[in-house]
């Protein structure tokens, strides 16, 4: 069990500019959960998977942000036409969903920054 | 909604020292999970305690331990024997029980504790 792996850990992009995220979750944790945390603040929801089904978004994922994951394994999150506001670190987290054990582990994240 | 609020921002401890961490949380939920997570400085977020809403019991970890006073609706962390390890941010976090339901997690804003040796 090699926990939750995130690539790239860093990335820089120009304004306007398309970036995508990889999440590999822990093996047979179907529940899949990625969150933005800013400077000096906790990290906020933004979307979450069971299995390949994404079953929730946040209000804050606006139509520029995009996430998959397909057959239920690594998932991705795309942000299209980015703007300096999407500097943040992206965290990813996976569950096993079972219901009262289901603790969310959270891999090291992605820190974008948009200049 | 939920919300979580961590009043404190910053935080600090002599080493071997104890030290609370409080948070505050509001809920129209009866039942529910709290946690308490550490983000070390350039590393990931680990879970520290949890606290199920139905146990009256407060959670125990080794150094760490919760003050769950569901009424009041608080959440305190207590380190005890405070090591430099334990310097980090700490957020609290709640969770929904409800089965079925996204268990996403609703974070506070954190505390940054530091531990002086």
């Amino acid at each position: 069990d090699t926990g939750v792996s995130q690539n790239p850990r860093h990335k820089i992009t120009k304004r306007g500019q398309n970036v995508t995220f990889r999440c590999d979750p822990i093996s047979e944790h179907n529940r899949l959960y990625w969150y933005r945390q800013t400077l000096g603040q906790g990290p906020e929801f933004l979307t979450y998977f069971q299995n390949e089904a994404q079953l929730e978004k946040s209000r804050l994922l606006s139509d520029r942000f995009s996430a998959e994951r397909p057959k239920g394994s690594f998932s991705t999150l795309e942000i299209q036409r980015t703007e300096q506001g999407d500097s943040a670190m992206y965290l990813c987290a996976s569950s096993s969903g079972l219901w009262g054990t289901d603790t969310q582990y959270f891999g090291p994240g992605t820190r974008l920054t948009v200049l | 909604a939920q919300t979580v609020t961590q009043s404190q921002p910053e935080m600090s401890v002599q080493e071997a020292e104890t030290v609370t961490l409080s948070c505050t949380y509001d809920t129209s939920e009866s039942d529910y999970y709290l946690f308490w997570y550490k983000q070390p400085p350039s590393r990931q977020m680990i879970l520290v305690i949890r606290q199920e809403a139905y146990k009256q019991q407060n959670a125990t970890e080794n150094r760490f331990s919760v003050n769950f006073q569901k009424a009041a609706k608080s959440f305190s962390l207590k380190i005890s024997d405070s090591q430099l390890g334990d310097a980090a941010m700490y957020f609290c976090a709640y969770r929904t029980s409800f089965t079925g339901a996204n268990s996403k997690l609703t974070f506070g804003k954190g505390i940054t504790l530091s531990v002086r040796p």
